[in-house]
């Protein structure tokens, strides 16, 4: 079946840090790859995603590369803020079956940015 | 202009009891989900609805039922509620199966 795994949180930063949180996943075919993000208190966001292999998605400074050869999908910021504090989900979707396009998560992290 | 709502935002109940929770989306997808969220923040699928049909049932209780009276709303129904219900339940919608899900702000249910 579908996988997700994340690097183990929480991750504390300083503002301005680079900031790399490791997703890999397993799965049949060709999944779509998605990073969430779950603010305090609210739902989760769609951050970016990427459908197949070699695309990047970007949003907000944040980047993931699909790179089918290694099955990851990891996420970058070049400079984080305080306001990037919460906790982050890479998930994987399958169409197709009896997956119809069910989110898989990873565990999620859990990011702290201090000033 | 909420794309995913959800009612109530918090519902806190007595072991026995039965609840439900509404969801409604205004983005026009035809896919709708139950997601379940426990205390370590772990997210998984419960059901997923197109075009008011069930698709995806996981393994979940019979105590749950879901109901989509058009593609618009996806409800979950929940009897006799144990104390392991209680986590924060998320609904969300799709375009089309494999499209970005979009989710609604979650319901926190405490059972006591």
């Amino acid at each position: 079946g579908n996988s997700v795994t994340q690097m183990e949180g929480p991750v504390t930063l300083s503002e301005e840090a680079f900031l790399t949180i490791n997703c890999t996943y397993t799965a049949t075919g060709y999944p779509s790859l998605f990073w969430y993000v779950q603010y305090p208190g609210e739902g989760l966001q769609l951050l970016l995603k990427a459908t197949k292999a070699d695309d990047k998605g970007s949003n907000k400074g944040f980047e993931a590369t699909y790179r089918k050869e290694t099955t990851s999908f990891h996420l970058e910021k070049g400079s984080v803020q305080v306001s990037d504090s919460a906790v982050y989900f890479c998930a994987l979707a399958n169409a197709g079956g009896t997956s119809y396009g069910k989110l898989t998560f990873g565990q999620g992290t859990i990011l702290t940015v201090h000033p | 202009d909420t794309a995913v709502s959800q009612t109530p935002k918090y519902l806190v109940t007595q072991m026995g009891n039965d609840k439900s929770i509404k969801c409604e989306q205004n983005l026009g997808h035809d896919t709708m989900y139950w997601y379940k969220q426990d205390s370590k923040k772990f997210l998984k699928i419960m059901f997923s609805y197109n075009n008011k049909e069930l698709i995806i049932n996981e393994t979940v209780p019979n105590r749950f039922s879901p109901k989509s009276p058009d593609k618009a709303h996806l409800n979950l129904h929940i009897n006799s509620l144990e104390l392991g219900d209680s986590a924060v339940y998320f609904c969300a919608s799709s375009p089309f199966a494999e499209g970005a899900q979009y989710f609604g702000p979650g319901t926190r249910l405490l059972v006591l």
